[in-house]
């Protein structure tokens, strides 16, 4: 199976920062990535797949990069609606794995 | 307007049965691979299982492997999962997701609201 690490599990942060999530796969994944917010009591939100592409309707603060193994998630200018859990997703084969989780709080 | 609705949880004793059901709309759904991904109280994600859109491939998790079965009905509109032998591990927030693209490479770009499943004698 395809292990996904996320880091930090807990970030604290303030309004206009810029947030960097990290996400480690234990073996390549090319740009099979895909990220989700997820706020309490709701069901996650899809923001980004192929590692880079943004969803339709999703704010341009939000980018993705990385390929193979070593991937990151950029909120730039962090807003109050964006408080929330992210969770990355391995899409590359089954079964299809999570990372553990990322909480974003303010500081 | 893509719509998917999750039914059918509740409280069941361990060994226990309980089928979940999942209404998709605003989309042709034979077109799309479907899954069910479940979050334990105060944990993260889990992908439980899939099914692709004509409904001839499934995929499991181990963990629920031999105990669940997905499955669809696409002249309805309905994808389904039969939980048995329920586990208390099994408790969790459970979610219907679509998928983007006719492959699972992409991720899931719609998600049900949940359906409650807690497993307690």
């Amino acid at each position: 199976d395809i292990q996904m690490t996320q880091s930090p599990s807990f970030v604290s942060a303030s309004i206009g920062d810029r947030v960097m999530i990290t996400c480690r796969a234990s073996q390549g994944i090319s740009n099979w990535l895909a990220w989700y917010q997820q706020k309490p009591g709701k069901a996650p939100k899809f923001l980004i797949y192929g590692a880079s592409s943004l969803q339709s309707g999703v704010p341009a603060r939000f980018s993705g990069s990385g390929s193979g193994t070593d991937f990151t998630l950029t909120i730039t200018s962090l807003q109050p609606e964006d408080f929330a859990t992210y969770y990355c997703q391995q899409a590359t084969r089954f079964p299809l794995t999570f990372g553990g989780g990322t909480k974003v709080e303010i500081k | 307007e893509v719509q998917l609705v999750d039914s059918g949880g509740g409280l069941v004793q361990p060994g226990g049965s309980l089928r979940l059901s999942c209404a998709a709309s605003g989309f042709t759904f034979s077109n799309f691979g479907m899954t069910w991904v479940r979050q334990a109280p105060g944990k993260g994600l889990e992908w439980v299982s899939s099914i692709s859109g004509s409904g001839g491939s499934t995929y499991y998790a181990d963990s629920v492997k031999g105990r669940f079965t997905i499955s669809r009905d696409n002249s309805k509109n309905m994808l389904y999962v039969q939980m048995n032998g329920l586990r208390v591990e099994d408790t969790a927030i459970y979610y219907c997701a679509k998928s983007y693209s006719g492959t699972w490479t992409r991720g899931f770009d719609y998600w049900g609201q949940g359906t409650q499943v807690t497993v307690s004698s």
